[in-house]
């Protein structure tokens, strides 16, 4: 299978510890994106990433959250301090972007995180 | 700043019914993307729709788009309970700096009834 993975699928976590995630997108892919997506809602962007440099973040994206992409290949979203708040599905998702082209993301199977 | 809304957010529908689920967005955009997703699962891409009038197909679904009145809609030719799940649009924002990330609406949460 070559599409977009995140690990880990699901990921239980006591208020106030740090949790990190990872998205491997797919391999030709130079753009990668991660979204947040809470119960009943659609996903909301929260940063995004071309090769290895993250060129927007969303106010949705406060101080506790950090993301990385060293290499321009995988990506990790960390969340410091955790919140009940942050329980959400946390999606990646990749595209390919040359030129002035549009190509359309696809998203992995997502990250659901429960903060207890 | 680029809002999306879709209309209904709840569908109940019977087998063998047509129906259409509305996407309206506010600022200029022509690209248009509809998903759908089954209950604690991804995001399935259904349709890319790049211009204006386009018009896309597959199986009982079928997807438009009219960038001058800023609509997409799904329509549904005789539903079948395979259908269930929540659909969604979502919107290139192509204002923000070329990032193109999607704004997505709340979803519609379809339910084919036998």
């Amino acid at each position: 299978d070559t599409g977009v993975s995140q690990d880990p699928r699901h990921k239980i976590t006591k208020r106030g510890q740090n949790v990190t995630f990872r998205c491997d997108p797919i391999s030709e892919h130079n753009r990668l994106y991660w979204y947040r997506q809470t119960l009943g809602q659609g996903p909301e962007f929260l940063t995004y990433f071309q090769n290895e440099a993250q060129l927007e973040k969303s106010r949705l994206l406060s101080d506790r959250f950090s993301a990385e992409r060293p290499k321009g290949s995988f990506s990790t979203l960390e969340i410091q301090r955790t919140e009940q708040g942050d329980s959400a599905m946390y999606l990646c998702a990749s595209s390919l972007k040359r030129g002035t082209g549009s190509y359309e993301q696809y998203f992995g199977p997502g990250t659901r995180l429960t903060v207890t | 700043e680029l809002k999306v809304e879709q209309n209904p957010l709840f569908l109940s529908m019977q087998e063998g019914k047509n129906y259409t689920i509305y996407c309206n967005y506010s600022t200029t955009s022509d690209r248009l993307y509809w998903y759908r997703q089954d209950p604690g699962k991804s995001l399935e891409s259904l349709f890319v729709l790049l211009s204006n009038g386009a018009v896309k197909q597959e199986g009982r679904l079928m997807a438009s788009l009219d960038t001058k009145a800023r609509l997409s809609t799904l329509h549904i030719t005789a539903a079948v309970h395979d259908l269930s799940a929540t659909y969604f649009c979502a919107v290139d924002d192509i204002t923000q700096g070329g990032s193109e990330k999607l704004v997505f609406g709340k979803g519609t949460k379809l339910t084919v009834n036998p």
